[in-house]
Formats: structure tokens, C-alpha cells, sequence
């Protein structure tokens, strides 16, 4: 029973057009997470939910934004992407704002 | 501004020996170190962390070393086996939020 899904694992689309990655976790927590892996590998925060409210917002486009229904979900939704957006995106989660992370195993987006 | 640095990208160690994998950080903000480890097609999970109020953190097979004047903290694996074979990051705490390095690959040959 995996702690944190998220969905799709691959997301293959075109620039311009808007999709949504979904995250759920079962672990409880009150903290969810997403981050980005860039070409380069780093993994970067891009914004953290606790109890349904943004805590960090990093420098992200506007074109992102995220909505957390519940404690339990964190969705990602990107509008008209760009060849830029490619990366991985992983979904975690924490109890409290805690650094011990649970990942999801990301979602590989590809905007040709 | 990469705050954590994670300088060597690969490392190739035979098994049975040790791994010792680096990281750099520039911020003195940080208090809380942590690493994860990684396989291909899965998420980064937890292995090991340390406070910075201490310059030793011991797991099994797993110790970290952190030397604050330098900025600087280890990873060492003894001994090293074939299933350690993954990509290992570091992070840094300094708030709100976690600071990752971009990784090193460490391969164990058997």
C-alpha cells in the first residue's frame, strides 16, 4: 500500500496545453510537498501545504498552482506549458514541517 | 546560489569497502543535515540525519560526519554492499524548508 502516490508517472504533452499531476498520501500527515528535479538534478521546492494552507511559495511561474481538497491531497495543476517545465516532479509529505520527507516516485513530464 | 554543493556527481567502490560521498554547504543558517537515497523510477527516501549540534550520527552501516567550521559533512557506508547502489542526496534545514544537493551516484561493484 504505497504512503504517497501520485499520478501520472508520465506525462508526455504538448507546449501550450494545461494538465494536472495528482498526489495523495495515506501516512496521515499534515504537511504535503512538491517538488521539481531540473536537468541539472537539483531537487527544489516549489510549494509546501500545512492543513490545507500554502506555507512556501517558492519562485514559481503563476502558471502553477497547486490546490490541496484535503490533508490527504496535493494536485499540481500547470497551465500552457513550456518546453521548460520538462523535468521530474515529486510529490512528498511530512508530519508537521518536519525535513524527514516521504517522496512520491515523481512524475516524468515532457512537453514537446 | 547552489547552497548545497554535492561536488563529485559519481563514485565507484567495490564491495566490502568503504563509500565516503561529500557535501558542502555555504549557508551557517543550517542546523538540520539530512540524507536520502534514491533508485531509478522511485522517490528520494530518508536514510540518516544529524543536528548540528552534533559532529557524529552512527545508523548500522551508515555514519555521518559534520564538520561546521567547514561547512562541510560526509557520508560513509561500511561496508559497502551491491544494493547501496543508488543516488545519494544531501540536504540542508535551515526553516522552513530543505535544500538539496544534485546528487552523487554511487556504484558497488561486486
Amino acid at each position: 500500500d504505497t504512503a504517497v502516490s501520485q499520478t501520472p508517472k508520465y506525462l508526455v504533452t504538448q507546449m501550450g496545453n494545461d494538465k494536472s499531476i495528482k498526489c495523495e498520501q495515506n501516512l496521515g500527515h499534515d504537511t504535503m510537498y512538491w517538488y521539481k528535479q531540473d536537468s541539472k538534478k537539483f531537487l527544489k521546492i516549489m510549494f509546501s501545504y500545512n492543513n490545507k494552507e500554502l506555507i512556501i511559495n517558492e519562485t514559481v511561474p503563476n502558471r502553477f498552482s497547486p490546490k490541496s481538497p484535503d490533508k490527504a491531497h496535493l494536485n499540481l495543476h500547470i497551465n500552457s506549458l513550456e518546453l521548460g517545465d520538462s523535468a521530474v516532479y515529486f510529490c512528498a509529505s511530512s508530519q508537521g514541517i518536519s525535513e524527514k520527507l516521504f517522496f512520491g516516485s515523481g512524475t516524468q513530464l515532457s512537453v514537446l | 546560489d547552489q547552497q548545497v554543493k554535492q561536488n563529485s556527481p559519481s563514485l565507484s567502490v567495490q564491495e566490502g569497502r568503504i563509500s565516503i560521498l561529500n557535501c558542502d554547504y555555504t549557508n551557517s543558517m543550517f542546523d538540520y543535515f539530512l540524507w536520502y537515497k534514491k533508485y531509478p523510477a522511485e522517490g528520494p527516501t530518508f536514510l540518516i540525519s544529524i543536528s548540528s549540534i552534533k559532529d557524529k550520527n552512527e545508523d548500522g552501516r551508515f555514519t555521518v560526519f559534520l564538520n561546521k567550521s567547514a561547512k562541510h559533512l560526509s557520508l560513509h557506508i561500511v561496508p559497502s554492499q551491491p544494493g547501496d547502489s543508488a543516488v545519494y542526496f544531501c540536504a540542508a534545514s535551515g526553516g522552513n524548508k530543505l535544500v538539496f544537493g544534485a546528487g552523487t551516484i554511487l556504484r558497488v561493484k561486486s
